[in-house]
Order: structure tokens, then C-alpha cells, then sequence
């Protein structure tokens, strides 16, 4: 059973990058029967897909954010990446890793989650 | 304003079934074909309950069940248990590649 682990600050100023990475315990990170996503929740909000990475490094985001981040994959360290540029309060959120499957839709599984607070 | 519109909450005794729809409101999600579920507890990890508009993962009770009509798709929750009362998200897949949510549904399982 896979398991994904997000890492990083939980506390960033606005107006700064916002950092996470998603470490990935087994080698499903080197096969290309995945792809690699980011999803946050703001506090009493709902879900909102952030965007996604394969292991060729294609990447798709929300249009809605498209302007501001960015995604890595890195098959030594097994580690998936976010970043997030100039951060605002509405950035406040626990953001998941998830996996979703190249052959059938469905993020499965996801992450513990981490909060990050955007505050002076 | 989601692409993906779903009833704010529903509610349901024990033992009873309910049934949560989540409707395309635009072309955006094509021929939404690719709508998952996802059942949320606070405080816990979203949990993949359905996929692929009917299918079920490996350990999911087959008291879920989703099904499509047109552009509305649904999620049926048969013999309601306590443990069901949680968040429900629907998510499709678009015409940009991208993934959207809706807005969720609260389960009240009175």
C-alpha cells in the first residue's frame, strides 16, 4: 500500500513562494501508470484542484492558478513538488498529494495533508 | 461559481437510502465520462468511494453506488450507517484536462 507524505512550512508571508513536497514511499513514482496531483482545502471551504504532473513532466493546472505554480518530479528522491508564488491570505489551506491512476480516474490515494498558513 | 453543482446537504435515517446528484452545468466536463466520489470526513483524508461515473475501489461497501443520466451524475448511499455522515464531493474531468470539484454535500445521517 503506497503511501504519500506532504513536508514543508506551515506558515509563509504573503507576497512569498510557497513550497511543499510530497515524498513517495514506493517506486509507482518511476512507472508511467501514474500521475501526480495537488489538491488544497481551505478552512470551511471545499476541494480545489490545484493541477497535476506525469513522469515525462507534463504538467496541467487550474486556470484559475496557472500563473503562480509550478510542479516537479523527482524519480531519485522520489518526491513530488509545489510551488506557489505570491501568496495571499486565500492561499491559507491544507493542500494533499494524490495519486490518480493514468488508466481510470480517481485520486486514490491521498496524503495526510498540510496546513499552510499565509500570515505576516 | 463550480462547474459541477451539488445540493448542499441531505439527509437520511438509518437504514434508509439517499442519493446525491451532481449536475455539469456547462460543456466544460464533455461527455462526463470520468466523475469520481469522495467521501470526507473533518479532520480525516478524502476517501476514492467511486470512480470512473460506477466504479467501486478495492474495500469500498458496496452499499455506494454511482450512476449517470445525462448530465447529472449521482451517488446512492443504501442502508445509511452512522459512519456515513461526512462530506461528499463529486470531481469530473474537463475538456482542458483539468479536474473539477463541486462544491460538496453534508451528509446528516439522522
Amino acid at each position: 500500500q503506497v503511501l504519500l507524505q506532504e513536508s514543508g512550512p506551515g506558515l509563509v508571508k504573503p507576497s512569498q513562494t510557497l513550497s511543499l513536497t510530497c515524498t513517495v514511499s514506493d517506486n509507482s513514482i518511476l512507472s508511467g501508470d501514474y500521475y501526480w496531483n495537488w489538491i488544497r482545502q481551505p478552512a470551511g471551504g471545499g476541494l480545489e484542484w490545484i493541477g497535476r504532473i506525469y513522469l515525462d513532466r507534463r504538467t496541467t493546472s487550474n486556470p484559475s492558478l496557472q500563473s503562480r505554480v509550478t510542479f516537479s518530479l523527482d524519480t531519485i528522491k522520489k518526491q513530488i513538488s509545489l510551488r506557489v508564488t505570491s501568496v495571499t491570505a486565500a492561499d491559507t489551506a491544507i493542500y494533499y498529494c494524490a495519486r490518480e491512476s493514468y488508466f481510470s480516474g480517481g485520486f486514490d490515494p491521498w496524503g495526510q495533508g498540510t496546513l499552510v498558513t499565509v500570515s505576516s | 461559481q463550480s462547474a459541477l453543482s451539488q445540493p448542499a446537504s441531505v439527509s437520511g435515517s438509518p437504514g434508509q437510502s439517499i442519493t446525491i446528484s451532481c449536475t455539469a452545468t456547462s460543456n466544460y466536463v464533455g461527455r462526463y465520462d470520468s466523475v469520481s466520489w469522495y467521501q470526507h470526513h473533518p479532520g480525516e483524508v478524502p476517501r476514492l468511494i467511486i470512480y470512473d461515473v460506477i466504479d467501486r475501489p478495492s474495500g469500498i461497501s458496496n452499499r455506494f453506488s454511482g450512476s449517470k443520466s445525462g448530465n447529472t451524475a449521482s451517488l446512492t448511499i443504501s442502508g445509511l450507517q452512522t459512519e456515513d455522515e461526512a462530506n461528499y464531493y463529486c470531481s469530473a474531468f474537463t475538456t482542458d484536462s483539468t479536474w473539477v470539484f463541486g462544491a460538496g454535500t453534508k451528509l446528516t445521517v439522522l
